[in-house]
């Protein structure tokens, strides 16, 4: 299948500072990106949807301000969390939309977030 | 608008028993239907879908659901569980286009008992 990958696995950072977490589609084209946040032994929340060459669009509730998403090109998308603090400590995972298959989403691995 | 619901947040069986994981879906429009599977740490898997064609879809690992519009569900089913299916498993649907969202379950966790 589809091969999606996501950078950095794990990252610890301090309070304040900004993380940038990658998400590539390896062996396709997508032109739709999802993140999606998943806290301890939850579901995926849809953060944000991630369209190329245009702003991504936000789920309700979600600071765009706080998680910025770029979408520059057609494999990479990505989610920088501003100024995080330990509140935003999760597990983000990004998924991106095989468009030549039937609408599956293959996903990445996923990024710990820590922030101290 | 599109939901699903897994009945069980947790589910334990005995190793070599039926696997049965409930998830019944709301959709205004022809749904597709996916099951995927989380181990600790990791991302999401495909196991599964169901795109209108054969009700009953087989997936990886021995796994299959049926899709029956009639209950709205989409049961996932394995007729005789190993100890390496422990993982939690979310339902999902969504309909086909080319940004449309996927909307997940809230997961059920399957627990194996040797």
């Amino acid at each position: 299948g589809a091969v999606v990958s996501q950078h950095p696995s794990w990252v610890i950072c301090k309070s304040g500072t900004s993380v940038k977490i990658e998400c590539r589609s390896l062996d396709f084209q997508a032109t739709t990106m999802f993140w999606y946040r998943q806290f301890p032994k939850q579901s995926l929340m849809l953060m944000a949807t991630s369209n190329e060459g245009s702003k991504a669009t936000y789920e309700q509730g979600v600071e765009k301000d706080k998680f910025l998403i770029n979408h520059a090109s057609l494999t990479l998308s990505t989610l920088t969390v501003t100024s995080a603090h330990p509140e935003d400590s999760s597990f983000y995972i990004c998924s991106a939309r095989n468009t030549q298959g039937a609408g599956e989403l293959f996903f990445g691995e996923g990024s710990r977030l820590t922030v101290l | 608008a599109q939901s699903v619901t897994q009945l069980g947040s947790h589910v334990s069986v005995s190793e070599g028993a039926l696997v049965l994981l409930r998830c019944n879906y709301s959709s205004s429009v022809p749904p597709y239907l996916f099951w995927y599977v989380q181990y600790p740490n990791q991302g999401l898997q495909l196991l599964l879908k169901y795109t209108s064609a054969a009700t009953l879809v087989k997936g990886i690992n021995g796994f299959e659901a049926e899709f029956k519009k009639s209950e709205t569900s989409f049961h996932l089913t394995k007729p005789s569980a190993h100890m390496s299916d422990a993982a939690e498993y979310f339902c999902a649907v969504s309909t086909y286009s080319s940004a449309s969202k996927i909307i997940f379950g809230s997961g059920t966790r399957l627990s194996i008992r040797p």
